[in-house]
């Protein structure tokens, strides 16, 4: 059973470029979240996808949005790139009640130069 | 609001000697808490949870945490702590009706042979 896969494993960009981040979650997983960590910290919440809907969002502009698809697989979107937008972007999937745990993704490396 | 306080940025036992790990949390409800690994260059692997019931809860590899409600802690813990167990941890936490985990800043472990 795959766990949870995220594409691309690095990618480097510049300053002001978009930049799109995938993920498909665990088998069986209807819900994503997305997680920004930056080096040295815990990951932050950006946002979780259920039902090919937004649920709930964290602290981060509107720069940063997202969608999934039928197949419960997800995008996140990045515009404008910011130099503080480098950072591990992971990716966690879970199934039903608030009380399972979310299981996390190798993560996407991003760097903006 | 939810957070999470790792108050040792890192901790150094000898391998065979028992391991703490710190996590105090504050919620406005009754927490869901979580304890995940991260090795290098890897995603979040789920270690254990508490959601209610029994204050000592059971993980992988031999790890053990103590929910204490009047101190709002949940201490990660293993009796005889491996080389292997060498790496980033991380608490996090989810109040009741609350979609997104807040995780606290890590705690690097290193087991010395």
């Amino acid at each position: 059973d795959a766990g949870v896969t995220q594409s691309p494993t690095h990618l480097i960009k510049t300053r002001g470029q978009q930049v799109t981040l995938r993920c498909s979650p665990k088998s069986g997983h209807d819900t994503v979240s997305w997680y920004q960590q930056a080096l040295g910290q815990g990951p932050q919440f950006i946002f979780q996808y259920y039902e090919e809907e937004e649920r709930q969002r964290g602290n981060f502009p509107d720069r940063f949005s997202g969608h999934q698809f039928p197949n419960y697989s997800s995008e996140l979107n990045v515009n404008a790139l910011l130099l503080g937008d480098s950072a591990l972007y992971l990716c966690a999937s879970s199934q039903g009640t608030l009380t399972n745990e979310q299981f996390f993704g190798p993560g996407t490396r991003l760097t903006v130069l | 609001a939810q957070s999470v306080a790792q108050p040792e940025d890192q901790v150094n036992v000898a391998e065979g000697n028992p391991l703490t790990v710190k996590c105090t949390y504050s919620v406005s409800g009754n927490p869901y808490l979580f304890w995940y690994v991260q090795y290098p260059n890897r995603g979040l692997q789920f270690l254990l949870k508490y959601i209610t019931g029994d204050n000592l809860v059971k993980g992988s590899y031999g790890f053990e945490a103590e929910f204490n409600k009047s101190q709002t802690s949940f201490h990660l813990k293993k009796p005889s702590a491996l080389v292997s167990d060498s790496a980033l941890y991380f608490c996090a936490v989810r109040d009741i009706g609350d979609y997104k985990l807040s995780f606290g800043a890590g705690t690097t472990v290193t087991v010395r042979a």
